[in-house]
């Protein structure tokens, strides 16, 4: 089955620019999805199809890939950031198709 | 407004059974695929099942197959899954989400499954 690996954590001083990595094998060819979650809150999708925001999703989002690897950019970082990021693809090699997760990026505001 | 609210969280012991349900507002449900998702404590999220606008378009996450049934109620705006056989390892947060082919779009709150003797 298809793997997604990400860092357990990432930090960045308030203001500047975060990258978030995501890794699979030959990634840049699937459509990659990410998703915020907040403590008590229910998760947000913030990119979905690559490199789209849906509505309400601050510009400062943004996701590019290619190669083995996806990347979540978050720039002007803000405190309200501070969540787990994780990365999402559809797998449709196996029997049925598997929505696989990778194991989420905790992102620290210092 | 789009609106899934879960329900029928609780504790339960290994083996036993538990049937989640999910209340849909604010959509087309009928129009939609719906998936469950998971969040074990200190995990990852894991997707669980899906179920698409046609009832044949079901499928399982390999760890639940064979022990949770997925279903809908389009009359009713409602997603269900019936959790059979539990063991410690489900136990997790559950939640309800639509689903947009590849990617999930709108989630609920969750509800909590806690499997423990």
């Amino acid at each position: 089955s298809y793997v997604l690996t990400q860092p357990p954590s990432v930090s960045v001083a308030p203001g500047q620019t975060a990258r978030l990595p995501c890794g699979g094998n030959e990634i840049g060819s699937q459509t990659v999805q990410w998703y915020q979650l907040r403590p008590g809150q229910a998760p947000v999708l913030v990119i979905y199809n690559d490199d789209v925001r849906p509505s309400g999703i601050p510009e400062r989002f943004s996701a590019s890939g290619s190669g083995h690897t996806a990347t979540l950019t978050i720039s002007r970082v803000e405190v309200g950031d501070e969540a787990d990021y994780y990365c999402q693809v559809w797998d449709r090699s196996g029997v049925h198709p598997y929505w696989v997760f990778g194991g989420g990026t905790k992102l620290t505001v210092l | 407004d789009v609106h899934l609210v879960e329900s029928g969280g609780g504790l339960v012991q290994p083996g036993g059974s538990l049937r989640l349900s999910c209340a849909a507002s604010g959509f087309t449900f009928r129009s939609y695929g719906m998936n469950w998702v998971r969040q074990s404590p200190g995990k990852g999220l894991e997707w669980v099942a899906y179920i698409g606008t046609r009832i044949s378009d079901i499928y399982y996450a390999d760890s639940v197959k064979g022990r949770f049934t997925i279903s809908r109620d389009n009359a009713r705006n409602s997603l269900h899954v019936q959790m059979n056989s539990l063991r410690v390892e489900d136990t997790a947060t559950y939640y309800c989400v639509r689903g947009r082919l590849y990617y999930m779009d709108v989630w609920g709150n969750g509800t909590t499954v806690t499997v423990s003797s």
